[in-house]
């Protein structure tokens, strides 16, 4: 069974950092395209960061230069640097695999 | 960037009875089109890919049709558990975007 867990939300003051994980149990991380997607608060579905089994990576616009998508296939996570956050990142971000499997999410909260 | 626009915003229905969705592109996306379900408290749920193929585990009640910049979602009976927000997606092109949702609602 195909199983994501998002970790490493929280509060975090405007212009900080924060590394987000989705540990992977089922299948292989870097054998298919991983994604963050986030939804802010009472809001729509926003793809943030996608990485191919091949290693490309996009970025949304909004993100473009503050965010890294990563993955280490020795642990079979996935993760998402964040850095010069603003509050206009405070959403709940999801983990997904491949567009078909979703995590939980993990709240990232950005506020003074 | 392409704009999915998602028609009508609400839609008030039954159970039992059948919900047409609709998303329309802004340029076309061929077939990358999906559709995802979202209850709330809980993360969407993969119904349909490639404008017109179920996803795994995913009822007959659930079509997809379209291609270009029309698509449609017909849920041919509803049950309780399809009273959600529904979200198209395309996949055409970088940046992915979504649609805004439609909301069917009891």
């Amino acid at each position: 069974e195909v199983q994501l867990v998002e970790s490493g939300g929280g509060l975090v003051q405007p212009g900080g950092s924060l590394r987000l994980s989705c540990a992977g149990s089922g299948f292989t991380v870097s054998s298919n395209y991983m994604s963050w997607v986030r939804q802010a608060p009472g809001k729509g579905l926003e793809w943030v960061s996608v990485i191919y089994s091949g290693g490309t990576t996009y970025y949304a616009d909004s993100v473009k230069g503050r965010f890294t998508i990563s993955r280490d296939t020795s642990k079979n996570t996935l993760s998402l640097q964040m850095n010069s956050l603003t509050t206009e990142d405070t959403a709940l971000y999801y983990c997904v695999r491949s567009g078909a499997d979703w995590g939980q999410g993990t709240l990232v909260t950005v506020s003074s | 960037e392409i704009v999915l626009t998602q028609s009508p915003a609400t839609l008030s229905l039954s159970p039992g009875e059948r919900a047409t969705l609709s998303c329309r592109a802004s340029q076309s996306v061929s077939s990358s089109l999906a559709w995802y379900r979202q209850k709330p408290g809980q993360a969407p749920r993969f119904l349909i890919y490639d404008a017109s193929s179920r996803a795994t585990g995913i009822p007959a009640r659930f079509s997809g049709s379209g291609s270009g910049t029309d698509f449609t979602l017909t849920i041919s009976s509803l049950e309780p558990e399809d009273f959600a927000v529904y979200y198209c997606q395309q996949r055409s092109t970088w940046p992915w975007t979504f649609g805004q949702g439609t909301k069917v609602e009891i």
